[in-house]
């Protein structure tokens, strides 16, 4: 079965800092893809990042940053100088090829970014 | 990137009664999925919607309370019947991108059922 935890709940940052949201998985199967994905409060899920298990580059898209280490089946993101904007919650998924493409998703972290 | 819409963005409904949830696509998807999401929770899974035929429910889902449809490549219907309160939460339908693994969502449905 697949599983991913996301130990962190809440994180309250003042803006301009830099956060580091973790995200560890459990699957037994090689090919995979990880996913994250913002829910801002008005509900609708943004899409972030999508990186597949061969490959571990680091990826970086303006202040967003992701840290994929199948060493230790992490797939961390950081916002550099958080924003207030960035307040939302961030989802890391999980989706097994193999299983019918179906996402599993961890609980979730609130950031709160304040002034 | 596919765009997904829902119908009702949002809507109270009575004990009881049932609502349909349409979700249109605006180019083909191969897989389309609806999830729920109760209050302060993660998403799960309800079910993967098939064309043409029968839905593929998860665990804890059956379609005697979820029934879906999809038609066609780019529609499906999730209805949620003789609702109670604890059917309160978002439905979300998604999409899986024929080009690879990107799975895009609706803005959700807000479901209150008093």
């Amino acid at each position: 079965a697949q599983k991913v935890t996301q130990a962190q709940t809440e994180i309250s940052v003042v803006e301009k800092e830099d956060v580091t949201l973790d995200c560890v998985y459990e699957t037994r199967d090689t090919t995979y893809y990880l996913f994250w994905y913002k829910q801002p409060p008005s509900g609708e899920l943004v899409f972030l990042i999508r990186r597949n298990s061969f490959d571990e580059q680091n990826e970086i898209s303006g202040r967003y940053s992701w840290n994929f280490q199948k060493s230790t089946s992490s797939f961390n993101f950081t916002i550099t100088a958080s924003q207030v904007v960035d307040s939302a919650v961030y989802f890391c998924a999980l989706m097994i090829t193999r299983g019918g493409n179906k996402l599993t998703f961890g609980t979730g972290t609130q950031l709160k970014v304040e002034l | 990137s596919a765009v997904i819409s829902q119908k009702p963005s949002r809507d109270i409904c009575q004990r009881g009664t049932s609502l349909t949830i349409q979700c249109q696509v605006d180019s083909q998807v191969t897989m389309m999925f609806w999830y729920r999401q109760q209050p302060g929770q993660s998403l799960t899974l309800i079910a993967t919607a098939n064309q043409g035929s029968e839905a593929t429910y998860e665990s804890g889902f059956v379609i005697d309370k979820f029934p879906i449809s999809r038609p066609n490549l780019t529609f499906s219907t999730l209805t949620v019947s003789n609702m109670s309160p604890e059917d309160s939460s978002i439905y979300l339908c998604s999409g899986l991108s024929p080009l690879g693994g990107e799975q895009y969502f609706g803005p959700g449905t807000r479901l209150t059922v008093t």
